[in-house]
């Protein structure tokens, strides 16, 4: 089991519907990621939160909005999706600053957009 | 402009075999070396870091050789086993953000 959990496991959405991904870590961490990563290719990053105020972001379309609502937690609402968006989306944390803090992976969210 | 170039792509090795994972980076202010393993369905996770003022770092099977003149470090696996089979990367760090080339995609046979 890892020490970050993300929810839910899969997801299945239509284009117009709106749904939300959810992390949580209890390490103590004070940054938190999402990356993306379609089927045989590396994880790409799309938010960095650092002390819960967003630090990074990635050029993401706005149909992705994440949100930190306290240092544990970390969202990822999504709406109006395309197809090409199906993805694993993966949640991180790790200490914030020096960039020698091994980050934490979950499992993912298996999101299939339909 | 890519920084660290990862070699091969994939790589098939029967079980004891020593696999061998190349990366070859372009930025000499890097000071942190991760390895990371994911598992199919699971998220990266890290295997083994390396500074570079250290030549070679061992954990376990794993072991990291770094060859500063060669801009190169290498990740060997002794006595691989079927359940080694995973991709393996090496990201570097760039203005906070841990940016991950292609992988290598390592199957173990048993």
């Amino acid at each position: 089991d890892t020490e970050v959990t993300q929810t839910p496991k899969h997801l299945v959405m239509g284009m117009t519907n709106k749904k939300s991904l959810k992390c949580e870590q209890h390490m103590g961490h004070r940054a938190m990621y999402w990356y993306k990563q379609k089927a045989k290719k590396p994880p790409e990053l799309m938010f960095v939160y650092s002390y819960e105020k967003l630090s990074i972001n990635e050029s993401v379309p706005s149909r992705f909005s994440p949100e930190c609502p306290n240092s544990s937690l970390l969202n990822l609402h999504l709406h109006a999706l395309q197809p090409e968006d199906s993805a694993l989306y993966l949640c991180a944390s790790s200490q914030p600053g020096t960039g020698k803090s091994p980050l934490h992976f979950g499992n993912g969210t298996r999101l299939t957009v339909t | 402009q890519q920084q660290v170039k990862q070699s091969p792509q994939s790589l098939i090795v029967q079980k004891g075999g020593i696999p061998i994972i190349n990366c070859a980076y372009e930025n000499t202010a890097f000071d942190y070396f991760p390895w990371y393993q994911q598992f199919p369905g699971k998220g990266p996770a890290l295997l083994i870091a390396i500074r570079p003022d250290v030549s070679e770092k061992k954990e376990g099977r794993f072991t990291i050789s770094f060859n500063k003149s060669a801009k190169q470090f290498s990740l060997h696996i002794m006595d691989s086993q079927p359940g080694d089979s995973a991709t393996y990367f090496c990201p570097y760090n760039q203005g906070g953000k841990l940016i991950f080339g292609q992988g290598t995609e390592l199957s173990v046979k048993p």
